[in-house]
């Protein structure tokens, strides 16, 4: 089975920067990735990591370390829109293809 | 490109009484997920399509849950004799490995919210 842990929710200044972290046990990986997600909105792609290392994407940057099993999504110059929860999901290795998701950390950004 | 479309947006029933939902996946994409999200959840997963193929189900998806993609385009989703513990946001999500150059991301369409009254 598959277990993801992140932190229910965080609060941030406008024009700061936050990293949200995600754990993972799984008995395999293919892949993980993140979502934003708006309320009553459908969850957005972000980023997506198989490797080690960083993926940066403009102001939205994510890291993966596969021996830890750990992985952070790194947001910076934050705005107000980026108020949202942001989905942590691990893709196992059976035939499913299915992901496996995390509760999900909700941010919020004050002025 | 449009994106992944579902129908209804909104579905409100009388416990008991049966359902179905519709999505319709980028045009491209021949792997189709259905998951279910509740409040303050992450989506789970109910069951996948590679083209008109159900591949895998969730032990979420009871007998009174059904999928189909007859022509491996367009999937439904079909509740019988709904619960209340059936309310929930239902997403459907679509993907390519090809498309994609081997993430095969999965994109989420907007969802149908069901309230089993």
């Amino acid at each position: 089975g598959q277990n993801i842990d992140q932190p229910t929710e965080m609060t941030a200044t406008e024009g700061a920067i936050v990293q949200i972290n995600c754990t993972y046990q799984t008995s395999g990986f293919n892949g993980l990735f993140w979502y934003q997600q708006h309320a009553g909105e459908a969850p957005t792609f972000l980023s997506y990591n198989v490797l080690d290392g960083l993926e940066e994407k403009g102001r939205f940057s994510s890291f993966l370390s596969r021996s830890k099993g750990y992985s952070y999504l790194l947001l910076k110059e934050l705005q107000m829109k980026d108020s949202a929860s942001y989905l942590c999901a691990v893709r196992g290795v059976n035939a499913g293809n299915m992901l496996t998701f995390g509760g999900g950390t909700r941010l919020m950004v004050k002025p | 490109d449009t994106g992944v479309s579902q129908d209804p947006r909104h579905k409100i029933t009388k416990r008991g009484q049966n359902v179905t939902f519709r999505c319709d996946p980028i045009s491209e994409h021949n792997r189709l997920y259905w998951y279910r999200q509740t409040l303050g959840q992450g989506p789970e997963f109910l069951t996948y399509f590679q083209n008109e193929a159900q591949l895998e189900k969730s032990r979420l998806l009871s007998d009174r849950f059904s999928a189909e993609r007859p022509k491996g385009s367009f999937s439904t989703l079909e509740i019988q004799r709904t619960e209340q513990g059936d309310s929930a946001m239902y997403l459907c999500a679509s993907s390519s490995q090809a498309a994609s150059g081997g993430a095969d991301t999965q994109y989420f369409g907007p969802g149908t919210r069901l309230t089993v009254l």
